[in-house]
């Protein structure tokens, strides 16, 4: 596509809910990057795919995030039992390899209530 | 390990020029790149540096001294859309680029 797409735009879910958030790359890119951004903010780095293969998971907050890619194309991003305090912008993005510069998405606004 | 500083706020009025400085200390490095943030929007790229010196874009230059781990961004004529948060990123032989709190720069008229 165009540029990197994130859906949805925007959730709101329960406390305890999972929910999945989903980054379409722009095509080509083999890198893909996901990021937290809490309201005032910086970036908190979360997760970064090389092709499908995810080389560093250090950055994810607790086992209750996870993230995978496929077709070294989309990705999704994945909070199970959600808590309040990951209510946040969640950014993806992409860039045609690691050491190159990133592309991102617009982010999808999740509130917990 | 690694370790990164900015200013976290910068205000100055338009048509002035502003310096944005960053040191930082990260393994493996190989460059440093700049980004800007408006309110609501995504970070987006503005330049990078893989050597010591300036780049110039426009009105937007940025500097690198790789020995004292230091760079900086510096706008010029600065205009009331120039009001945004600007990250320097340090690129890291573990790809794990990170961003930061960055700087929040206010344009006053």
């Amino acid at each position: 596509g165009a540029g990197v797409s994130q859906s949805p735009s925007n959730k709101v879910t329960e406390k305890g809910k999972d929910v999945e958030l989903r980054c379409d790359p722009i095509s080509g890119h083999t890198a893909l990057y996901w990021y937290r951004q809490r309201l005032g903010q910086g970036l908190e780095f979360l997760i970064y795919f090389q092709g499908n293969s995810a080389p560093d998971k250090s950055g994810l907050p607790s086992d209750r995030f996870s993230a995978e890619r496929t077709g070294e194309s989309v990705s999704t991003l994945t909070i199970q039992r959600t808590q309040q305090e990951d209510s946040a912008v969640y950014l993806c993005a992409s860039s045609f390899r690691v050491n190159e510069k990133l592309f991102f998405g617009s982010g999808t606004q999740l509130s917990v209530l | 390990g690694q370790s990164l500083e900015q200013p976290s706020e910068v205000t100055a009025v338009e048509g002035a020029i502003v310096q944005i400085n960053c040191t930082y200390q990260t393994s493996g490095f190989y460059g440093l790149s700049w980004y800007q943030q408006h309110d609501g929007g995504a970070p987006t790229f503005l330049s990078y540096n893989a050597l010591d010196g300036l780049e110039e874009t426009g009105r937007f230059s940025s500097f690198l001294s790789r020995s004292d781990s230091y760079g900086y961004l510096l706008l010029q004529e600065l205009q009331m859309k120039d009001s945004a948060s600007y990250f320097c990123v340090p690129g890291s032989g573990t790809y794990k680029y990170i961003f930061g709190t960055g700087t929040r720069l206010k344009v006053l008229a």
